[in-house]
């Protein structure tokens, strides 16, 4: 199993900003998923991000809007860029061991 | 990419009452697996299933993979007020999670 903690847990940003959302595992991962979920909607995948190269993004998501780091293999970072409302959502980091997945509890963004 | 239809979208039942939701693809499906939301929580593992026309059974919840490995069900025999949540079925290795049914339980 994984313990993943996000930080941070929520927060309320203007629009044209940017805010970075951090993912700590307490294991080393090959791959990190981040995922969105708005509200009252399923998850989406937005990117996998694989320790030393580039993350490889979804339909619809763009690493101009949606930059992602991984520098190390128990260690993401989300960045949603350039925010609008429509950006309000639950971001949550995500990690596989086996078939399993394990999500972190999540950040909840609201864009005014 | 594939999709998997979930129904129903809600349901709310008497404590007590059983529970169904059901995932449906147009393709046939390597895998399936079935995740709990608690509201305001996070998605948990459940279950992965596998082979075609398998059940498998954790306490009062029982899952089901079709035959054709195109459908799958989760099934709640005498849903308590710990069962309410949203339940998701998600397939395929980038796991793409079906719309969810939310289950809320009248005690």
């Amino acid at each position: 199993s994984a313990v993943i903690s996000q930080k941070p847990s929520r927060d309320i940003c203007q629009r044209g900003t940017s805010l970075t959302i951090q993912c700590q595992v307490d294991s080393q991962v090959t791959m990190m998923f981040w995922y969105r979920q708005q509200p009252g909607q399923s998850l989406t995948l937005i990117a996998t991000a694989n320790q030393g190269s580039e993350a490889t993004y979804e339909s619809g998501f763009v690493i101009d809007k949606f930059p992602i780091s991984r520098p190390n293999l128990t260690f993401s970072t989300l960045t949603v860029s350039n925010m609008s409302p429509e950006d309000s959502s639950i971001y949550l980091c995500s990690v596989r061991f086996g078939y399993e997945q394990y999500f972190g509890p999540g950040t909840r963004l609201t864009v005014t | 990419g594939q999709q998997v239809m979930q129904i129903p979208q809600y349901q709310h039942v008497q404590e007590g009452e059983d529970f169904t939701t059901y995932c449906n693809s147009s393709t046939t499906l390597s895998n399936i697996q079935w995740y709990k939301q608690r509201p305001g929580g996070h998605p948990v593992f459940l279950i992965q299933l596998v082979k075609s026309g398998e059940v498998k059974k954790q306490k009062r919840l029982t899952f089901q993979f079709g035959e054709a490995k195109k459908n799958s069900s989760l099934h709640i025999t005498a849903t308590q007020t710990t069962d309410v949540g949203t339940y998701f079925c998600a397939q395929g290795g980038k796991l793409i999670f079906g719309q969810g049914t939310e289950l809320s339980v009248k005690p």
